[in-house]
């Protein structure tokens, strides 16, 4: 089965700075998807960013990107120039197919990410 | 479109009770999920279905039922509501093919005392 680590339940960073949250999973398979999700305190799960395991290439969006590395089966989360706005709950999650084609979305334990003005 | 919406945003039940918990989506999905998230963790699926009258089980699906007789609509039934199933509940949906992502709906947070 697969599972996904987030060993940071907590992080913190001044306004306008850098900060990357770690992720690491475990899987045989070799094509998969990963994901990025925020949930503010409003509790509403928001899309931040995704990654196909196929493309060698990192994903990035706007002030977000990832490093993908997956030898080492990592999947870290990179914001830059971080807002106010960027404080919430983060979880990585990984997607596998299960019956019918239907999608098994398995997520970490979640990082929270403080942002100091 | 309104995306996926849930009913109600919060319910307080007592031990033994029963609820039905809504999802409903306006955006012709093929595939539905219900996932539970526990205080500090992440989501874990509970059921999940692949269209009108097609369901299956997740990870954690004991004390749960299902039933999808539409494609918009995917309720979840709790019966003899237990204090273990105090949650926050996440109804999500995704049409089809393995490029696409999943949409959640905004939680219901239920309370079992």
């Amino acid at each position: 089965a697969q599972t996904v680590t987030q060993s940071q339940p907590e992080m913190s960073v001044q306004e306008a700075e850098t900060v990357t949250l770690s992720c690491t999973y475990d899987t045989s398979e070799s094509d998969y998807y990963l994901f990025w999700y925020k949930q503010p305190p409003s509790r509403q799960m928001i899309l931040v960013i995704r990654q196909e395991a196929y493309k060698q290439q990192n994903a990035t969006e706007n002030r977000f990107s990832v490093n993908f590395q997956k030898a080492a089966k990592s999947f870290s989360l990179k914001i830059s120039d971080s807002q106010l706005g960027d404080a919430a709950m983060y979880f990585c999650a990984y997607r596998t197919l299960v019956n019918q084609g239907a999608q098994k979305l398995v997520f970490g334990q979640g990082t929270r990410l403080t942002i100091n003005p | 479109n309104a995306g996926v919406t849930q009913t109600p945003k919060f319910r307080i039940l007592k031990i033994g009770q029963s609820m039905t918990l809504q999802c409903a989506q306006d955006m012709n999905h093929n595939y539905m999920y219900w996932y539970r998230q526990d205080p500090g963790m992440g989501l874990k699926l509970i059921y999940y279905s692949v269209g009108a009258g097609i369901t299956d089980k997740g990870e954690v699906p004991n004390g749960y039922n299902v039933s999808r007789s539409t494609t918009e609509d995917f309720p979840l039934r709790l019966e003899l509501a237990a204090p273990s199933q105090t949650s926050v509940y996440f109804c999500a949906s995704i049409f089809s093919g393995s490029a696409d992502t999943q949409y959640f709906g905004p939680g219901t947070r239920l309370t079992v005392l």
